[in-house]
């Protein structure tokens, strides 16, 4: 089944401690993108990756670090969060960034740092 | 100023109903232009991309206006299932921006 997924689902942790949120996708897509969900503001990227070793920064990427060694997978990093940065979490992937292609999201990750 | 406004709501309205939705965006330079389906916090899920000459599917009619830079979506005949928060997202040099959603219940 094509599907990207995203681990963990649920994390709850506390300011400063790292934590990786892993996203993986089966679809042998280029473009993989992160983005935080926060009521009254919408989706907002983050991040997003054109293809391996090609990341770029969106429109909030303070705090946080991605990496793409692999096609397959691009985990979000957050090397000390904050309280700032409990949200839900989305991870998406769609064959290229540019003309129509469809973004394909995980199921999400929601994150409290207390 | 925002890359993409939208009203959120929220909209409620009777089965049946016709009910549309408006998106601005501010980058003229945007390319490719969508409107995404999330039930309650779920994961968006694409319901159609919106093109030039407008495109129709079902009860859903998306259309596109260049000029004033807005993006629309029109559900006809509205169903109970339809309740859900609608997204508008623009794709504008390989970044992708998301209205706030607009939530929408379809009241029996």
């Amino acid at each position: 089944e094509a599907q990207v997924t995203q681990n963990p689902r649920y994390l709850i942790t506390v300011t400063g401690k790292k934590l990786t949120v892993t996203c993986s996708q089966n679809m042998n897509h280029e473009y993989m993108s992160w983005y935080r969900q926060d009521p009254g503001l919408g989706l907002r990227q983050i991040y997003y990756s054109m293809n391996v070793e090609v990341t770029d920064k969106g429109d909030v990427p303070e705090g946080y670090k991605v990496s793409r060694k692999e096609k397959r997978n691009f985990p979000l990093i957050l090397e000390s969060p904050s309280p700032n940065q409990t949200s839900l979490y989305f991870c998406a992937s769609s064959l290229n960034g540019v003309s129509y292609n469809e973004q394909f999201f995980g199921p999400g990750t929601r994150l409290t740092v207390l | 100023r925002k890359e993409v406004e939208q009203d959120p709501g929220p909209f409620n309205v009777p089965e049946g109903a016709t009910v549309a939705f408006n998106c601005t965006y501010s980058n003229s330079a945007s390319q490719s232009f969508f409107w995404y389906r999330q039930d309650c916090r779920k994961e968006p899920k694409l319901l159609m991309s919106v093109y030039s000459s407008g495109n129709e599917d079902g009860r859903f009619t998306a259309q596109l206006n260049r000029a004033s830079q807005y993006i629309s979506l029109l559900i006809r005949d509205s169903k109970l299932s339809d309740s859900a928060t609608y997204l508008c997202a623009v794709n504008t040099g390989n970044q992708f921006y998301f209205g706030t959603g607009t939530s929408l219940t379809v009241i029996p």
